[in-house]
């Protein structure tokens, strides 16, 4: 079956701090994406990864950098958070070719204060 | 560039009653175009996909939708709601060449009894 985990679910922060997420996928998929989701927004695209050390940014990357050191885990890293940062993240992966599907974890609900 | 617009950011519905999510998108290019749901507390899953061919596409849960290029649209439709459809709807796009989903602000159903 199908699983791609993020290390927490629910997580507070203090303005400042250095943030990571975790995600990691089981299905040796090519592709990781890093999202963010805020109500009426939908889900935008901070960053994704189409191979070991290779990255891209999405359309909203200001503030956030990433990491993928292994095809398996793909990370999200708040350099200094913000209150604004505050939100939902969601990542998914999905496999390089064919069929588009893109298979997502439960999320981290992230609060800064 | 694509877009996409979902045109009810909710929509409450009585059990049993059908339902209509109205989604449009913009797009200078061939695109897939998706459905994901969301229920309290969890990830995105996926609902149908259009990718080619017939443009009506069934989807798991009794959910379908019918892909219309002229007005470009992707409209989500269930005949008759359970409570335990209360959830928020996403309606996405890719560009056939492309790595990227575009997602819409979502609709929010809440299945009343």
């Amino acid at each position: 079956d199908v699983k791609v985990t993020q290390s927490s679910r629910y997580l507070v922060k203090r303005t400042g701090e250095k943030v990571f997420l975790e995600c990691v996928q089981d299905m040796d998929h090519e592709n990781m994406f890093w999202y963010r989701q805020d109500p009426g927004l939908g889900l935008r695209l901070i960053y994704f990864s189409y191979d070991v050390k290779m990255k891209e940014k999405g359309d909203i990357p200001e503030g956030y950098s990433v990491s993928r050191e292994k095809k398996e885990r793909f990370s999200l890293i708040l350099e200094s958070a913000s209150t604004n940062q505050t939100s939902m993240y969601l990542c998914a992966s999905r496999t390089g070719t064919g069929v588009y599907e893109q298979y997502f974890g439960p999320g981290t609900r992230l609060t800064v204060t | 560039a694509q877009s996409v617009t979902q045109l009810d950011s909710q929509v409450p519905v009585f059990e049993e009653a059908p339902v209509e999510l109205r989604c449009n998108y913009s797009s200078s290019v061939s695109v897939y175009l998706f459905w994901y749901v969301q229920y309290p507390n969890q990830g995105l899953q996926l609902l149908l996909k259009y990718l080619s061919g017939s443009t009506l596409v069934k989807g798991i849960n009794g959910f379908e939708a019918e892909f219309n290029k002229s007005q470009t649209s992707f409209h989500l439709r269930k005949p008759s709601v359970h409570i335990s459809d209360t959830a928020e709807y996403f309606c996405a796009v890719n560009r056939a060449a492309g790595n990227k989903l575009t997602f819409g602000g979502g609709t929010r159903v809440l299945v009343k009894p």
